[in-house]
């Protein structure tokens, strides 16, 4: 899996829109970038993942940088359940390994 | 859809006893499970592969003889801690990955294992 980058923590106000930056300018060509969240004491959840367009669905947009070594992923209006550790991993599409987890960031939506 | 659930959510053990812990997806078939633990306040650390049918593929430092792993089905996958010691008190998770053609894999609530 390629490397990222990401802050250790954010804070965001509720309502407002929450964005998260990932630097991966390590990642291959056929890597994509995908986004996983874990709540405190449960298991991550999957958001979204991408390969050079913008992706958008239910739960966030992802924004990918023309030359791919950056993203950003996008809560429109958090909420105090978005509070958790945001993880940004690349690997290629349907790749048949387990997934490599970084530190993450730590998002915390204040009231 | 892409349901994976684990049981038991929490376990109490004594030392030197074993604790299996079942992980099944509810809604699809997973070709593959994977089980990671996570120590508190790090990140999650991919333990073993799990393929249907087949031996599953330990990470390097993961005693094979200690976790025993078997995906006899192609909705479930138990994780077998063997003589449990306190320093195996940790959080495990299990996901799933529902083919060659899916990208995401999904993961389960996680067990929380304590040994006393």
């Amino acid at each position: 899996d390629a490397k990222t980058t990401q802050p250790t923590s954010m804070d965001c106000a509720e309502g407002r829109a929450a964005n998260l930056p990932c630097n991966h300018s390590t990642i291959s060509g056929n890597e994509y970038v995908y986004w996983y969240r874990q709540i405190h004491s449960q298991g991550p959840q999957y958001i979204i993942h991408g390969l050079k367009n913008n992706e958008t669905n239910e739960m966030a947009s992802l924004i990918i940088t023309e030359d791919r070594k950056s993203s950003t992923l996008i809560l429109p209006h958090a909420t105090l359940r978005d509070t958790a550790v945001y993880y940004c991993i690349g690997r290629e599409f349907g790749g048949a390994d387990g997934l490599t987890f970084g530190k993450g960031t730590h998002l915390i939506i204040q009231p | 859809g892409a349901v994976v659930s684990q049981h038991p959510s929490r376990v109490i053990c004594k030392s030197g006893t074993s604790v299996k812990i079942e992980c099944r997806s509810l809604d699809f078939q997973a070709t593959t499970m994977f089980w990671y633990r996570q120590f508190p306040k790090k990140s999650l650390m991919l333990m073993a592969t799990s393929n249907e049918g087949s031996k599953a593929t330990y990470e390097q430092g993961v005693e094979k003889d200690k976790f025993l792993i078997n995906h006899a089905s192609l909705t479930l996958s138990t994780l077998t801690v063997t003589s449990a010691h306190p320093e195996d008190s940790s959080f495990y998770i299990c996901s799933a990955r529902a083919g060659q053609l899916k990208s995401e894999q999904f993961f389960g609530p996680g067990t929380r294992l304590t040994v006393l």
